[in-house]
């Protein structure tokens, strides 16, 4: 089973550029996720759609717009990316939203110069 | 004060050791707690899910202690494959979100 599928894995903007990470679930999960990781900082949410059809602002969510497609894919937008946006970005699911476990994609290693 | 707050270690401990480590959580209506495992550079996958009465998967043990806000995992006869960082996660009681520490580095020498 594929799970969760991020792409791209690696990416390398300038600042201004834009770009769209995408993410897809075969697990017909209903909640997606992205977070963000920075070193010391732990996971940090981004946004999430609770379900299909719906999207809401996670913990740190300026400078960022996602779409729900459908229920297996989720994408993250940087319209204009910034050095403070170098980070590792994670998609995740889960079955139902916060309290049950989230299966998570392998990564995309943004920098931004 | 951060939602959740774990020693970020590294603990560093041979092979057949036993290693202990908490983390504390902020919301008093927290409602699940999990511990995951992230390997470097990979994605954090689910360890064990805490339950309030404690629980063991194998060689790992998680305990929750409600009145003084803490979780926490031991890990026994540590094995080199137990070098990892390990989350601790926890839903803060918002029915979305989970909130993650920082992670513990647990490194096992031979």
């Amino acid at each position: 089973n594929a799970g969760v599928t991020q792409t791209p894995k690696f990416q390398v903007l300038k600042t201004g550029q834009s770009m769209t990470l995408q993410c897809a679930q075969d697990m017909n999960h209903n909640s997606m996720y992205w977070y963000r990781q920075d070193p010391g900082m732990g996971l940090r949410l981004i946004y999430y759609s609770a379900s299909e059809g719906t999207t809401d602002k996670g913990e740190v969510p300026n400078g960022y717009n996602v779409s729900r497609l459908n229920k297996r894919e989720f994408s993250l937008r940087l319209e204009s990316a910034a050095p403070s946006q170098t980070s590792v970005y994670f998609c995740a699911s889960s079955l139902w939203k916060g309290n049950t476990e989230a299966f998570f994609g392998q990564g995309t290693r943004l920098t931004v110069v | 004060r951060k939602e959740v707050e774990q020693d970020p270690g590294p603990f560093n401990v041979p092979e057949g050791a036993t290693v202990a480590f908490n983390c504390t959580y902020s919301n008093s209506a927290s409602q699940s707690f999990f511990w995951y495992r992230q390997d470097c550079r990979k994605e954090p996958k689910l360890l064990m899910s805490v339950y309030s009465s404690g629980n063991e998967d194998g060689r790992f043990t998680a305990q929750l202690n409600r009145a003084s806000q803490y979780i926490s995992l031991l890990i026994r006869d540590s094995k080199l494959s137990d070098s990892a960082t390990y989350l601790c996660v926890v839903n803060t009681g918002d029915d979305y979100k989970l909130s993650f520490g920082a992670g513990t580095t647990v490194t096992v020498r031979a």
